[in-house]
């Protein structure tokens, strides 16, 4: 499937500090990039998405910016809260399907 | 909200069973998938359908088929479980068209266990 890059793969922060991830893509024809949250045995589930035509999108505490040209997109997470604790997935669309980056661990630190 | 329903939380089988695993969707979803979740993997796709009876191989389709005789089923077999097959197993959907075609909604998983 396409490539899709994820750093990194753990991260720590203390309790209000921010954390961002990083995903790299390999195929330009690419236009739809979700960010999947997954609690600890719970389900994966969508919490933001960017299109091709839009650079950066926002919803509350988290942001999600797409550079096309240079093929990346990230994810932000402002005022970190234990429950943004998680394994967060990055992904790309291609046709019918969603491909996935390996996964970040985040923890946040009381 | 979409349900997405995967028949057993937990398995143990073992090598050369022949294994299925279930899942159903509730909300008339074109598009299934099914994923397998492994640690520093993340997900990796192995079987998709976009329609009754149609099926595409993903990544990972080796040693594994699927079955999609009705819209709101689809099935993964294990033709001959081995123990490197051992993961949890996500099933997932997504409608076809409109705004939400690329939004999967996701089971609950299926932790196999291959002896």
């Amino acid at each position: 499937g396409e490539n899709v890059e994820q750093h990194p793969s753990t991260l720590s922060v203390q309790e209000g500090d921010s954390a961002v991830i990083k995903c790299t893509y390999s195929d330009s024809a690419s236009n739809y990039f979700p960010w999947y949250k997954q609690e600890l045995g719970k389900r994966p589930q969508l919490i933001i998405d960017i299109r091709s035509n839009v650079g950066e999108k926002k919803d509350q505490r988290i942001a999600v910016t797409l550079n096309k040209t240079a093929k990346h997109f990230s994810l932000h997470i402002t005022e970190t809260q234990p429950e943004d604790s998680a394994v967060y997935f990055c992904a790309q669309w291609d046709d019918y399907k969603l491909s996935f980056g390996a996964g970040t661990t985040v923890t946040v630190r009381a | 909200d979409v349900k997405v329903t995967q028949s057993s939380r937990y398995l143990v089988k073992r090598t050369g069973e022949k294994v299925f695993l279930e899942c159903v969707q509730d909300m008339d979803h074109e598009n299934m998938f099914w994923y397998r979740q492994d640690p520093g993997l993340g997900l990796r796709l192995i079987y998709f359908s976009y329609d009754v009876k149609m099926k595409e191989k993903g990544d990972i389709p080796e040693g594994y088929s699927v079955s999609r005789e009705k819209k709101e089923r689809f099935s993964l077999i294990l033709e001959s479980a081995s123990t490197n097959q051992t993961s949890m197993y996500l099933c997932a959907s997504s409608s076809r068209g409109g705004a939400t075609n690329e939004k999967l909604f996701f089971g609950s998983g299926t932790q196999l266990s291959v002896l």
